[in-house]
C-alpha cells in the first residue's frame, strides 16, 4: 500500500538543464496535481490532470511541462531549469472531482537549481 | 477567484498553552469546502479536517477544534494544551465549484507553529 510516491526526493541540477520529477500513485485516482511550495506562498498549483491524456494549467505553469500517458503516473518536466524553480514540489491525487474530496499528497521533492 | 489568508506567519507557544491559528477565505461560491493540512518537520502534508459550507457546527477531535463562521469567512483552528509534537506548518485550503474542473485547492501561505518545551 504505497499510496503516492515521488522520485527523486532530492535533486540538485544546473541552470539550463532539463529535469523530470516523477509521481506515481497506486489508488487509480482520476485526478493528479503538481504544486510547488515556496516560503510565503504556501502551495501553488502548477498543473493538474483529470485523467490519462487530459492535463490543464494551474496558477504557475510557465517553464513546466506535464504528461499523463497512464493513470498512475504524472511526471513533471522542467525543460530548462532556472534558479527561480528552486522549490519543494508536491504531487497530489484525489478520486473524484467533487469539492468534498481531500487531496492526498506525496512526500515531496526538494529541487535545487544552481 | 478564491483566496485564503493566514495572517499569522509564525506563532510560538510554550507547551500546554492553547493556540489558535486563523484562516480567512474569500469565494463567491455558495458551495465550498475548507480544509486544514499539517506539515510536520519531516515535510509531508497530512490532511486534518474538511468542513463544508453548509455546516457551521464546530468540530472537536481530541485536542483539536475548528471554528467555522460564515459571517466572518473564517475557519480557525485551535489546539488545546499544545504539545511539542504539534510543532509544524499548518495550511488552510479552500475548494469551490469555481476552483476549476478538478476543484483544486487554493492554499493559504501557512502558519509555522513552534511549541516550546
Amino acid at each position: 500500500d504505497a499510496g503516492i510516491t515521488q522520485s527523486p526526493r532530492y535533486k540538485i541540477t544546473e541552470t539550463g538543464r532539463q529535469v523530470t520529477l516523477m509521481c506515481h500513485q497506486t489508488w487509480s485516482h482520476s485526478y493528479m496535481f503538481w504544486y510547488r511550495q515556496d516560503l510565503g506562498h504556501g502551495l501553488r498549483l502548477i498543473y493538474y490532470s483529470a485523467a490519462a491524456d487530459i492535463t490543464d494549467k494551474g496558477e504557475v505553469p510557465d517553464g513546466y511541462v506535464v504528461s499523463r500517458s497512464k493513470t498512475e503516473n504524472f511526471p513533471l518536466t522542467l525543460e530548462s531549469a532556472t534558479r527561480s524553480q528552486t522549490s519543494v514540489y508536491f504531487c497530489a491525487s484525489k478520486n473524484r472531482t467533487s469539492v468534498r474530496y481531500e487531496q492526498y499528497f506525496g512526500p515531496g521533492t526538494r529541487l535545487t537549481v544552481t | 477567484a478564491q483566496k485564503v489568508t493566514q495572517a499569522q506567519t509564525e506563532i510560538s507557544v510554550v507547551e500546554k498553552e492553547d493556540v489558535t491559528l486563523d484562516c480567512v477565505y474569500e469565494t463567491r461560491d455558495t458551495t465550498y469546502y475548507l480544509f486544514w493540512y499539517k506539515q510536520p518537520p519531516s515535510g509531508e502534508l497530512v490532511f486534518l479536517i474538511r468542513r463544508n459550507s453548509f455546516d457551521e457546527q464546530n468540530e472537536i477531535s481530541g485536542r483539536y477544534s475548528w471554528n467555522f463562521q460564515k459571517s466572518t469567512s473564517s475557519f480557525n483552528f485551535t489546539i488545546t494544551a499544545s504539545q511539542v509534537v504539534d510543532s509544524a506548518v499548518y495550511f488552510c485550503a479552500l475548494s469551490a465549484l469555481s476552483s476549476g474542473s478538478a476543484r483544486q485547492l487554493t492554499f493559504g501561505s501557512g502558519t509555522q507553529l513552534t511549541v516550546l518545551p
